[in-house]
């Protein structure tokens, strides 16, 4: 069955420094991946996605993503985390073109 | 302008109760979405929707009936509440299956049943 795993349930950085978030799938086909954040209360937002062509992603608020086949990861970087960023991000692949399946999500806490 | 919507926003009620939630997209979209977030934060589809047909249905309880009247509604009543039913439910609608089908979610309805 298609899964995602987001192995890091919390990860603290300080403001100011390089943040990767990872996440891997297991899914047979071609994946289309996504990245959406969640701020307390709030609904999903959409931070990237990945559908085909170069592998690497550029999104909002800063944020990038590497699809790499061969181990099956879509890890969501940010080059300088801002306070801001804190929030809850969720990892999801598109099966079938007709649902997400969505990772257990990691909770992203900067300290100033 | 508010692209996926939902009311309520929040929602408390009695066990055994019946109760709705409405969603509504301004995207004209064909495919809508009900998504459950339990109190782990963990999402799972509930149901999907394409031009008004059910097309995904995730072995969710028959107490859970989604009505869509039209493309740009879908709508989620659940019977006899219960207690696990306490969750945030997530409206979201994209093109459909097989094209550029970025989903846009709502921002919730949060239903606490006590």
């Amino acid at each position: 069955a298609q899964s995602v795993t987001q192995p890091d349930i919390h990860i603290t950085v300080s403001e100011g420094a390089s943040l990767e978030l990872r996440c891997n799938y297991s899914y047979g086909a071609t994946p289309y991946l996504f990245w959406y954040v969640q701020s307390p209360g709030q609904g999903l937002q959409l931070l990237l996605k990945y559908f085909s062509g170069d592998t690497l992603v550029q999104g909002i608020k800063g944020f990038e993503a590497e699809f790499k086949r061969s181990q099956s990861s879509f890890n969501l970087r940010k080059p300088s985390v801002h306070w801001s960023d804190a929030a809850e991000y969720f990892c999801a692949v598109d099966v079938y073109g007709n649902k997400l399946v969505f990772g257990a999500g990691t909770i992203l806490r900067v300290k100033s | 302008d508010t692209a996926v919507s939902q009311t309520p926003k929040y929602l408390v009620t009695q066990m055994g109760n019946d109760k709705s939630i409405k969603c509504e997209q301004n995207l004209g979209h064909d495919t809508m979405y009900w998504y459950k977030q339990d109190s782990k934060k963990f999402l799972k589809i509930m149901f999907s929707y394409n031009n008004k047909e059910l097309i995904i249905n995730e072995t969710v309880p028959n107490r859970f009936s989604p009505k869509s009247p039209d493309k740009a509604h879908l709508n989620l009543h659940i019977n006899s509440l219960e207690l696990g039913d306490s969750a945030v439910y997530f409206c979201a609608s994209s093109h459909p299956p097989g094209t550029n089908n970025e989903q846009f979610f709502g921002p919730g309805t949060r239903l606490t049943v006590l």
